[in-house]
């Protein structure tokens, strides 16, 4: 069973405070690594796709980083601002597929 | 609009109804996708439409109908749905280019509830 876990759950970050949150995914068949933003009542927002193991990519405040030997991913926002406020999901491909298995996302609330 | 547009926003149907979900790419996008996300659940995959052949079906009841009558254009048909396939559906596309490793663009998705 492919299965992602993302965490934690949810988060409360105050204004300007840098923050960090984990995907977890199986690392056997690796393909690719996929984060999205999500704000209420708008569509998912794609912010990064990875797919060699050590990529860091990095867009403006927001960074990620991969490790697929032991199947892991970070994303790290950096000065956290209220327009930060989302959810943030990650998703994985396996070789020769193209279904995206989504973890449940981390719910980021930035508090001014 | 421009990229993904999903219509209606909002569907409520009873469950003897016939209705259907539509959605348009102005991406110039080969691949399209339908997805489900019930209440505390992770995003689901539905379908996935390549050049407008189905190349993948998650194992969706066949009361789900997908239609892709050509790249731009993907339509879910709805009959004898069930209370429990209450839920956002939200459609994708992408280019197609390295398979899982190209970037979804969604649209707003349909909010439906099932009486």
């Amino acid at each position: 069973i492919l299965n992602v876990e993302q965490s934690p759950q949810s988060l409360h970050v105050q204004e300007g405070d840098s923050t960090n949150f984990t995907c977890s995914f199986p690392s056997s068949n690796f393909y690719a690594l996929h984060w999205y933003r999500w704000e209420t009542a708008k569509s998912p927002e794609a912010l990064f796709v990875m797919t060699l193991n050590g990529d860091e990519k990095k867009k403006g405040r927001i960074s990620a980083t991969l490790n697929t030997k032991e199947g892991y991913s970070y994303l790290y926002i950096k000065g956290s601002q209220p327009e930060d406020s989302a959810t943030y999901l990650c998703a994985f491909t396996i070789q020769g597929a193209q279904k995206l298995v989504f973890g449940q996302g981390t719910r980021l609330t930035i508090n001014p | 609009e421009t990229g993904v547009t999903q219509t209606p926003r909002h569907l409520v149907m009873g469950m003897t109804n016939k209705k259907s979900l539509k959605c348009e790419q102005h991406l110039g996008h080969n691949a399209m996708y339908w997805y489900k996300q019930s209440a505390k659940k992770p995003l689901e995959l539905m379908f996935v439409y390549n050049f407008k052949e189905q190349t993948e079906n998650n194992s969706v009841p066949s009361r789900f109908s997908p239609e892709c009558p050509n790249s731009s254009h993907l339509f879910l048909h709805l009959h004898t749905l069930q209370p429990e396939d209450s839920a956002l559906y939200l459609c994708a596309s992408s280019r197609w280019s390295s398979g899982g490793a190209d970037e979804q663009f969604f649209g707003p998705g349909t909010r439906l509830t099932v009486l």
